[in-house]
């Protein structure tokens, strides 16, 4: 089976920096993605890590330790509109495995 | 315009009354799935489809149905919904298989089963 852990809830300020962490335990594992989703709305893909390391794209950045089973998400320069719900998933070859989410406030 | 199209996107029903929730993407991707969102439980994976013909359970498959007789679209079926089938429902594709592949999600519909 699998399981990921990620924080329930978070809260910085705008303009601060942040990391969401995600630790997970599964059978088959290929890389971890992180999505972001605003209230109701669709997921968004931000980033895929297969291989262990930081991948950067613009303000965002993941992280990846395979020996570890972690990864996180770094979201710099706060803004606003980053208040919304990031979510890890496992990536097992064949499916997507979501963690419960992690709800960012962004608070002026 | 690139994009995965779910229809309905609200929809209030009774218990019984078999429904079909359409889901159509025009990027000719071959993977396609279904997912349910509840409060606290994040997505979860209900069925998936690698190309035409080839589909496969994923976590939470009691109660649905799918097929995929073409490579657009990927219907979800519920013979005979029931009130613990009330969430939120989100339809996905992308390119080839999942590895590094950005998941392609459509806008959401929401099922109250009364």
């Amino acid at each position: 089976g699998q399981s990921l852990e990620q924080p329930s809830e978070v809260t910085a300020v705008e303009g601060a920096i942040v990391q969401i962490n995600c630790t997970y335990q599964t059978s088959g594992f290929y890389g971890l993605s992180w999505y972001q989703q605003h209230d109701g709305g669709a997921p968004t893909f931000l980033s895929y890590n297969g291989l262990d390391g930081l991948e950067e794209t613009g303000r965002f950045s993941s992280f990846l330790s395979r020996s570890d089973s972690y990864g996180y998400l770094l979201l710099q320069e706060l803004q606003m509109k980053d208040s919304a719900s990031y979510f890890c998933a496992v990536d097992s070859g064949y499916a997507l495995n979501f963690g419960k989410g992690t709800s960012l406030l962004v608070t002026p | 315009e690139a994009q995965v199209t779910q229809n309905p996107r609200y929809l209030i029903t009774v218990t019984g009354k078999k429904l079909t929730v359409t889901c159509s993407q025009n990027m000719n991707h071959e993977y396609m799935s279904w997912y349910r969102q509840d409060p606290g439980l994040g997505l979860r994976q209900i069925y998936y489809s690698m190309n035409v013909e080839a589909t496969d359970k994923g976590d939470v498959p009691e109660g649905y149905k799918v097929s995929r007789k073409e490579k657009r679209n990927f219907p979800l079926i519920l013979e005979s919904p029931s009130p613990n089938q009330t969430s939120l429902y989100f339809c996905a594709s992308s390119s080839e298989g999942i590895s590094n592949q950005p998941q392609h999600f459509g806008d959401g519909t929401r099922l109250s089963i009364l």
